[in-house]
């Protein structure tokens, strides 16, 4: 049973353009979420987050947005940059742990 | 410098022989885990501590087992039990462990490879 999916496994986009990221989850328990980033061979990095009881939080060129009632959240880059390639992981948060989505693969071509 | 430490970066071991990793925390955060990733997956949730001296399963417990006698220290053994052991190993940490609000801070990892 997997609660958190993230069913594109790769994105492409052109520098300066925007990036959308995005993730589903089933469990209703989740009172946080996370985005990490990911370089190959290193530990993910943490990104930004938001709380279940708000619809957007940004920072930067980074913004995430929930539906609850949809059970989705996205992760906007805007503007993308070459070195935001990476893979990007979501995440709920349930009594202090973490379910990891599969993650996706960002391609941010210059 | 404050962060977390994993030694060594690459393993590798004989099937059937058990091995431990190496996760070092000087952030005094309480909260520690062990998450492994596979190709194509997400990290799945091996074992974590709240506290020192206490620890507790994750989702993938099977052929694992770890310590917490210090609270700079989270040791993993991957046990001659564990079917599939090669896999990339990531330690984290955060505050408390307990409000969903602590950020957990991860480690470089250790690639394991059973020959």
């Amino acid at each position: 049973d997997q609660q958190v999916k993230q069913n594109s496994p790769s994105l492409s986009v052109q520098e300066g353009r925007i990036s959308i990221l995005n993730c589903d989850y089933t469990n209703s328990m989740f009172d946080y979420f996370l985005w990490y980033k990911k370089y190959p061979a290193e530990g993910p990095t943490f990104l930004i987050s938001i709380s279940s009881i708000k619809d957007k939080n940004e920072d930067g060129r980074f913004t995430v947005f929930l539906n609850k009632s949809a059970k989705h959240l996205s992760l906007h880059i805007v503007p993308s940059q070459p070195g935001d390639s990476a893979v990007y992981f979501c995440a709920g948060a349930s009594y202090g742990k973490l379910t990891f989505g599969q993650g996706t693969i960002l391609t941010v071509h210059p | 410098d404050g962060g977390i430490t994993q030694s060594p970066k690459y393993l590798f071991r004989k099937e059937g022989q058990n091995v431990t990793l190496s996760c070092e925390q000087n952030l005094n955060h309480d909260a520690m885990y062990w998450y492994r990733q596979d190709p194509g997956q997400g990290l799945r949730l091996i074992y974590y501590s709240q506290i020192v001296n206490d620890f507790q399963k994750g989702d993938i417990a099977e052929g694992y087992s770890v310590s917490r006698e210090k609270k700079e220290s989270f040791p993993l053994t991957v046990t001659s039990a564990q079917k599939n052991p090669t896999a990339f190993y990531l330690c984290a940490s955060s505050i408390t462990g307990t409000y969903d609000t602590d950020t957990q801070y991860f480690g470089p990892g250790t690639r394991l490879t059973v020959l």
